[in-house]
């Protein structure tokens, strides 16, 4: 059973640019949430998508938008980046949106905004 | 909005005891599920332990177990025989059981607390 991977591991990128993160969901599982760990903080729930469409959204500004593919695998899409977008980004899947499906998470994507 | 709140950011014990990590939420909900995570230094996120609202008897996972107080809305984990491999930060988590609205399959974390545990 492969688990949940995200890519890149790490990033670089410049203030105002745009950014896209990638994750493939553990087999089988057809929900997808992301969120954003600032260094030293819990993550903050930014959306999940259940079968190619968003169903959740957290308190992130329009910037922030995603995609999910037909496969579940998923993609964070970050426009006009700011100092502030650098942190862990974190993506989880889950087998349906109901609230007793346990989360697996990736590794995380580690984004830096110089 | 739910808040969850940990008061410890560091704790430390020797290998072979036992540590207790605390944790406290709020909400004005009646149906909802608590969690404890662990995330080592590889940055996954590992599930712990899960308990139910519903439920009053307290959760347990072979040496991790959970003392949740429900009308103190309150949740702590705790920690047997600790090793060396439980180092880590631990965050507590909160969902709320209610299907739809914006938030939904929102996880809401903790600030974590630092795990050392020494040998």
């Amino acid at each position: 059973e492969t688990g949940v991977t995200q890519s890149p591991t790490h990033l670089i990128k410049t203030r105002g640019q745009q950014v896209t993160l990638r994750c493939s969901s553990q087999s089988g599982h057809n929900t997808v949430s992301w969120y954003q760990q600032a260094l030293g903080q819990g993550p903050q729930f930014i959306f999940q998508y259940y079968r190619e469409e968003e169903n959740g959204r957290g308190n992130f500004p329009p910037r922030f938008s995603g995609l999910q593919f037909p496969n579940y695998s998923s993609e964070l899409n970050v426009n006009a980046l700011e100092l502030d977008d650098s942190a862990l980004y974190l993506c989880a899947s889950s087998l349906a949106t109901g609230v007793n499906s346990p989360l697996h998470f990736g590794n995380g994507t580690r984004l830096t905004v110089t | 909005a739910q808040t969850v709140t940990q008061s410890q950011p560091e704790m430390s014990v020797q290998e072979a005891e036992t540590v207790t990590l605390s944790c406290t939420y709020d909400t004005s909900e009646s149906d909802y599920y608590l969690f404890w995570y662990k995330q080592p230094p590889s940055r996954q996120m590992i599930l712990v332990i899960r308990q139910e609202a519903y439920k009053q008897q307290n959760a347990t996972e072979n040496r991790f177990s959970v003392n949740f107080q429900k009308a103190a809305k309150s949740f702590s984990l705790k920690i047997s025989d600790s090793q060396l491999g439980d180092a880590a930060m631990y965050f507590c988590a909160y969902r709320s059981a209610l299907a739809g609205g914006t938030s939904y399959g929102k996880l809401t974390f903790g600030q974590g607390t630092i795990l050392t545990v020494h040998p």
